[in-house]
């Protein structure tokens, strides 16, 4: 089976830097994806790492390491408005099903 | 806006009732995806459909049970609710079950169990 563990909470002040860390544990491994969701809303895709290594999407990086079975989510210039949970998910292997598994989600808090 | 559609928005019901919820996916989707979220906890996979077919199931109770129809609109009936099954029940699409591909989530069903 799959297993993905993150912080629970993560807080940080407008214009920091923070790093939201997921190790995973799975049997087969496809990627890992990073989705955003702001208060109950709909979870939002931010990245995909199939590959070792830094994936930058404007403010946002995320970072892969296949053989430490971790990744991270990396925030830069925080601004008010990425007061959300971020979760990191994996593929599950089994078929050909293409599900995601989630983590339970890291809340990241941004003060003024 | 993400493009997959979800209805009702807010459910009240009580304990033993039954309740379908229902999702549109984006144009184009053949995957539908229902993922159940409880208060303060992560999205735990229930169940996939592709092209009309079950493709994968994760742990969804037998009290629950899911369908999706040729026009690829899925539905999701909850039967004999409990309060514990009150929570924020969310679909999403995919075109396809490639590994590489994002879901895109609808806005969810926030259902009551009172």
């Amino acid at each position: 089976g799959q297993s993905l563990e993150q912080p629970s909470e993560v807080t940080a002040v407008e214009g920091a830097i923070v790093q939201i860390n997921c190790t995973y544990q799975t049997s087969g491994f496809y990627g890992l994806s990073w989705y955003q969701q702001h208060d109950g809303g709909a979870p939002t895709f931010l990245s995909y790492n199939a590959l070792d290594g830094l994936e930058e999407t404007g403010r946002f990086s995320s970072f892969l390491s296949r053989s430490d079975s971790y990744g991270y989510l990396l925030l830069q210039e925080l601004q008010m408005k990425d007061s959300a949970s971020y979760f990191c998910a994996v593929r599950d292997r089994s078929g050909n099903t293409g599900k995601l598994i989630f983590g339970q989600g890291t809340t990241l808090q941004v003060k003024p | 806006d993400s493009g997959v559609t979800q209805t009702p928005k807010h459910l009240i019901t009580a304990t033993g009732q039954r309740v379908t919820l229902r999702c549109s996916p984006r144009s184009g989707d053949l995957s539908v995806y229902w993922y159940q979220q409880s208060l303060d906890q992560g999205l735990q996979f229930l169940i996939q459909y592709y092209n009309g077919e079950e493709r994968a199931k994760g742990n969804i109770l037998e009290r629950f049970s899911a369908q999706q129809f040729p026009d690829l609109h899925s539905e999701l009936n909850l039967s004999s609710l409990e309060l514990g099954d009150s929570a924020l029940y969310f679909c999403a699409s995919s075109v396809g079950t490639g590994i590489n591909e994002k879901l895109f989530f609808g806005s969810g069903t926030q259902l009551s169990v009172l």
